[in-house]
């Protein structure tokens, strides 16, 4: 079975550029979490989905940053404009719901200039 | 809200022997779940063994075990003859079981194992 896919695996831009980030889940699986994971604030969640609908976007860190899951396999967040302080390694998860195991995807890391 | 401690930046221990990575942790729901992730220098997150709040033993997972003691809050994650493969971070990380399914995660502890 494929895990959690996620693309692009690196990414460079400049300031000022728009950044989108792709999630494919674990099929099956209902509930869709990003993270992001940086040396000053370690691994912090951003927004969470429950079958396609956002349950917890509280760490999602301002304005610029939108998350969208449009069906069950799918999801996108984007940074407009992006910032060199949203540098990070961003993370897709997926589990099967309340109390399953979260499986991540391999990250991207994302380098704004 | 829910607090993870990992007081151990970091640990050097010989190939072979024991090592224990020390989790404290801090919520006042009675449901929730404990989890230990490794991540090495390739990035990836690696699901290694979860442990729930009313488990009546200890998880184990093949060389990792879990040394859950409710009462003083703590979820040690022991892995019995290491490998040099087993150098990475290591994360804990908790979960309540009511409404939120977010996780809460520590500091983690860089575990290099020595040949």
């Amino acid at each position: 079975d494929a895990g959690v896919i996620q693309s692009p695996r690196h990414e460079v831009t400049e300031m000022g550029q728009e950044v989108t980030l792709r999630c494919k889940p674990i099929s099956g699986h209902n509930s869709l979490f990003w993270y992001r994971q940086t040396m000053m604030r370690g691994l912090e969640l951003l927004i969470y989905f429950n079958n396609n609908v956002p349950i917890d976007d509280s760490g999602m860190p301002e304005d610029r940053f939108s998350a969208k899951m449009p069906n069950a396999s799918f999801s996108t967040l984007k940074i407009q404009p992006s910032e060199p302080r949203d540098s990070a390694v961003y993370f897709c998860a997926s589990s099967g719901g309340t109390e399953e195991t979260q499986y991540f995807g391999p990250g991207t890391r994302l380098l704004v200039l | 809200a829910q607090k993870i401690t990992q007081t151990q930046p970091g640990m050097f221990v010989q190939e072979k022997e024991a090592v224990t990575l020390d989790c404290t942790y801090d919520t006042s729901d009675p449901s929730y779940g404990l989890f230990w992730y490794k991540q090495p220098s390739s990035g990836e997150m690696i699901f290694l063994i979860y442990q729930g709040s009313y488990d009546q033993q200890n998880a184990t997972e093949g060389r990792y075990s879990l040394n859950f003691q409710k009462a003083r809050k703590s979820a040690n994650l022991v892995i019995s003859a290491s490998q040099l493969g087993d150098s990475a971070m290591y994360f804990c990380a908790m979960r309540t079981n009511f409404g939120n399914e977010k996780l809460t995660f520590g500091t983690g502890t860089r575990l290099t194992i020595i040949p």
